[in-house]
């Protein structure tokens, strides 16, 4: 079955400074993967998405994500962190295929604090 | 944009009740969603909708929940006898056929039981 393991909880990190938000997954079989940011009180909207293509993925708001299938990681960077990317980072994972539906299995979501 | 939109917002019920979450997926998107979060806790999924059925569904969704298409746009979550645990956001989403498409959530229902 698959899974989804985020590695902190928490990362604070001061404006302007590099965000690097992790994530691991287990998956029999080659995965979808994806990242969705929460803001406060609002629904979850995709970052970004490998999909078998590009292992460098680039996505929304500067952020982008490298498949690296040696070490089973889709870690979520952006260079330089902006007050507003301040929300909760979900990794995901899915199956497509005849018996799998698509659903998304989610990990435990990071928070991001971006200091002043 | 399209959007999936979701009502109510926010609903308080009291142990016991039944609940009716309602969403609108976008409109040519064939796989709909039903997911929760509990306070604080990670997003977990629920069921899967397709072809007017449920095509895969959770340990969660017991006898408790069901879910319909009643007319071809709106997409509901029942919930009977509604727990003090069944607290949560109730989150709807529908993706488009194919695989690796994206799947749109909408905002969210929270649900409080009293």
């Amino acid at each position: 079955a698959q899974s989804v393991t985020q590695l902190g909880s928490h990362v604070s990190v001061s404006e302007g400074a590099l965000v690097l938000l992790r994530c691991n997954y287990s998956s029999s079989v080659p995965p979808y993967l994806f990242w969705y940011v929460q803001y406060p009180n609002q629904g979850l909207q995709l970052l970004l998405k490998y999909t078998s293509a590009a292992t460098l993925v680039k996505g929304i708001n500067g952020f982008e994500a490298e498949f690296k299938k040696s070490e089973t990681s889709f870690h979520l960077t952006k260079p330089s962190a902006h007050m507003s990317d301040a929300a909760e980072y979900f990794c995901a994972v899915s199956l497509f295929g005849s018996s799998n539906t698509g659903k998304l299995i989610f990990g435990q979501g990071t928070t991001l604090q971006v200091k002043p | 944009e399209p959007e999936v939109t979701q009502t109510p917002s926010h609903q308080v019920t009291q142990m016991g009740q039944e609940v009716i979450l309602r969403c609108v997926p976008i409109s040519n998107h064939l796989y709909f969603y039903w997911y929760r979060q509990i306070l604080g806790q990670k997003v977990e999924f629920l069921v899967s909708f397709y072809n007017n059925e449920i095509s895969e569904k959770s340990e969660i969704f017991d006898d408790q929940f069901s879910v319909e298409r009643p007319d071809g746009s709106n997409f509901t979550l029942k919930i009977r006898s509604t727990k003090l645990e069944d607290s949560a956001m109730y989150f709807c989403a529908s993706r488009p056929d194919g695989p690796g498409n994206t799947i749109y959530f909408g905002e969210g229902s929270w649900l409080t039981v009293v």
